[in-house]
């Protein structure tokens, strides 16, 4: 059974950082391509980046550009997503989803941008 | 970036009657390799997305076979052809043909009438 488990979400003050971490199982980690999506309080579904399989190609979306770092452990079947100068407008739950057409969420992990 | 329109935002539907869902793309959805990346997702109240259609019209793994999708170009729908009150939540488009950004639809709430 594929299991995508997200943590390391918080409350965090503005212009703060946060790493978020996926763990999966039940798949080849190394064979896919990873995803992270968010979606703020109240509001739709929001890309955010992707990873290749071997960490090779990144993508992300404009807002976050310079700012957020999507990565990946293969060993320890991990996906990572650092955040730095985090703003308000980042406030979402963000889902970890296998794959670039996202087969497969977490439950996602809270991320609060407030002071 | 590809805007993803859906209509309507709001559907009561009656349990047991059908319901449609439109999803516009705002450029051609066929990729160079001839396939269309088209997918729709299900996000029930409190619960985290679900896929259940890809590439248009096939079904993922466990989806009832009420759901189906169908289009081409520009133009997509979402069809479920009996409702049941496990379908109550909202649903998104995503377009996975022209990207960076991969683009979601703005979600179309289903609910018992």
């Amino acid at each position: 059974e594929v299991q995508l488990v997200e943590s390391g979400g918080g409350l965090v003050q503005p212009g703060g950082s946060l790493r978020l971490s996926c763990v999966a199982s039940g798949f080849t980690f190394s064979s896919y391509w990873m995803s992270w999506v968010r979606q703020a309080p109240g509001k739709g579904l929001e890309w955010v980046a992707n990873i290749k399989e071997d960490g090779s190609e990144k993508y992300s979306v404009d807002s976050v550009k310079g700012r957020f770092t999507i990565s990946r452990d293969n060993a320890k079947n991990s996906l990572y997503l650092q955040m730095n100068s985090l703003r308000a407008e980042d406030t979402a739950v963000y889902y970890c989803a296998r794959g670039k057409s996202t087969s497969y969420w977490g439950q996602g992990t809270p991320v609060t941008v407030s002071s | 970036d590809v805007v993803m329109t859906q209509s309507p935002l709001s559907l009561p539907v009656t349990l047991g009657q059908p319901a449609s869902i439109s999803c516009r793309s705002s450029q051609s959805l066929l990729h160079s390799d001839g396939n269309t990346y088209l997918n729709w997702f299900q996000q029930r109240p409190g619960q985290s997305p679900r896929r259940l259609i890809y590439k248009v019209s096939n079904g993922d793994s466990g989806v009832p076979d009420r759901f189906s999708g169908s289009g081409s170009g520009t133009d997509f729908t979402l069809k479920i052809s009996r409702v049941e009150a496990e379908d109550v939540g909202v649903y998104y488009c995503m377009q996975g043909t022209h990207w960076p950004p991969f683009t979601f639809g703005q979600g179309t709430k289903l609910e018992i009438k």
